[in-house]
């Protein structure tokens, strides 16, 4: 199946690190959206974007559009054990995309 | 408000099989969208409903159906099961559609194919 370019793949985070993790596509969306999945649950939204150039902030959890609505990243600040879990990003336009998925552990 | 739900949650079948989903969405959404979930394809979206119509599908072959009733609940039907139709089914659902705004998860039917 089609899915948007995520990542990094995985990453380990140690408390209080900032993390990033970023979606490319060689497609324009009109919509970039991010969730979290924990084990077991189905995604929750975290941060919708609308616009190009668009920054939002959830929090510590922040969110860019790509000038060229063909990609987006997202920011955690002072990660906290509760941010692990699964990160995925999703594009919405001529088709409706999620990224691979990044997968935050904490470091041993 | 109550959220999105599914059932059943877990489903064992076997191989030329049938099965159908069901997903009641968020009152007041009218858009629902069935997503599959696997370890090796990720998240893939297979078709959307709204207002009882198809409105987008995904590239998911004929055994992959759905339907939408009047209160906005959606059944998702799998025809003829193949091993790699195990999954998790994720329903969503949305005041106007995925690609208009923000769109809110069940917790999925783990289906198992044997």
């Amino acid at each position: 199946g089609q899915q948007l370019n995520q990542s990094p793949q995985s990453m380990f985070i140690q408390e209080g690190e900032d993390v990033s993790m970023n979606c490319t596509s060689s497609s324009i969306f009109n919509t970039w959206l991010w969730y979290k999945q924990d084990p077991g649950e189905g995604p929750v939204l975290l941060i919708a974007l609308y616009k190009a150039g668009e920054l939002t902030s959830n929090g510590r959890l922040t969110a860019q559009f790509g000038i060229t609505r063909k990609d987006s990243f997202l920011n955690i600040s002072a990660s906290i054990p509760s941010d692990v879990g699964i990160y995925f990003c999703f594009g919405a336009g001529n088709m409706l995309t999620f990224g691979g998925g990044t997968r935050l552990m904490v470091k041993p | 408000k109550a959220g999105v739900t599914q059932t059943p949650r877990y489903l064992i079948k076997t191989r030329g099989q049938q099965v159908t989903l069901s997903c009641s969405p968020i009152s007041g959404h009218r858009s629902v969208s069935w997503y599959q979930q696997t370890p090796g394809q990720g998240l893939q979206f297979l078709f959307e409903y709204f207002s009882e119509t198809q409105r987008n599908k995904g590239n998911f072959p004929g055994r992959f159906s759905g339907r939408q009733f009047s209160n906005s609940r959606s059944e998702m039907n799998v025809s003829t099961l193949e091993l790699g139709d195990s999954a998790l089914y994720l329903c969503a659902s949305s005041l106007a559609g995925p690609e208009a705004g923000t769109q809110y998860f069940g917790p999925g039917t783990r289906l198992t194919v044997l």
